[in-house]
């Protein structure tokens, strides 16, 4: 079946620092993909949606300088929280949507702004 | 506004008993539905999807769901829980039209007791 990776799994970071995300369809191409943040007992919440080479559409209230999505190729799209503060912690989850719309999540990562 | 809803934050079942998880949405057009389930620390894991068709749709692990058009519902069933079956589920609307996303339910925390 189609297989989605992310990368790191964990990350611990400083606050100030930014950190870098990535989200690849390991056996397919992915034309689409979306992230997810998840707060401890509480349910996915998009925040944006990339297609390959071109720029992200952001959800209402998330802003865009601070989660910066590329998503460079059909099998690759990276998540970078710039300057990361300890509100940003989080859970997030990448998902990869392919031309005849279904759609696969990555496992998750749990990042910690310290 | 296009939402989906779980009522249900928890539901507790004894193993071997039959289980039920609700959802009800709320969209515009022909709904595309979906239950997901996740274990702690782990991504979205697929368990079955509603498009056309038959309003009875199978799934994995033995979970089924009821498509009912007339209470806007898609409840998930299991006949016979098991102790592996905790974790927790989010019931899912597609949104389609100008490419696609995903909007998640709340999440039903789900406790099978032996």
């Amino acid at each position: 079946g189609a297989v989605v990776s992310q990368h790191p799994s964990r990350v611990i970071c400083k606050s100030g620092t930014s950190v870098k995300i990535e989200c690849r369809s390991l056996d397919f191409q992915a034309t689409t993909m979306f992230w997810y943040r998840q707060f401890p007992k509480q349910s996915l919440m998009l925040m944006a949606t990339s297609n390959e080479g071109s720029k992200a559409t952001y959800e209402q209230g998330v802003e865009k300088d601070k989660f910066l999505i590329n998503h460079a190729s059909l099998t690759l799209s990276t998540l970078t929280v710039t300057s990361a503060h300890p509100e940003d912690s989080s859970f997030y989850i990448c998902s990869a949507g392919t031309p005849v719309n279904e759609q696969f999540f990555g496992p998750g990562t749990r990042l910690t702004v310290l | 506004a296009q939402s989906v809803a779980q009522p249900e934050d928890q539901v507790n079942v004894a193993e071997g008993n039959p289980l039920t998880v609700k959802c009800t949405y709320s969209v515009s057009g022909n709904p595309y539905l979906f239950w997901y389930v996740q274990y702690p620390n782990r991504g979205l894991q697929f368990l079955l999807k509603y498009i056309t068709g038959d309003n009875l749709v199978k799934g994995s692990y033995g979970f089924e769901a009821e498509f009912n058009k007339s209470q806007t519902s898609f409840h998930l069933k299991k006949p016979s829980a098991l102790v592996s079956d905790s974790a927790l589920y989010f019931c899912a609307v597609r949104i389609t039209g100008g490419g696609f996303k995903t909007i998640f339910g709340a999440g039903t925390r789900l406790f099978v007791k032996a």
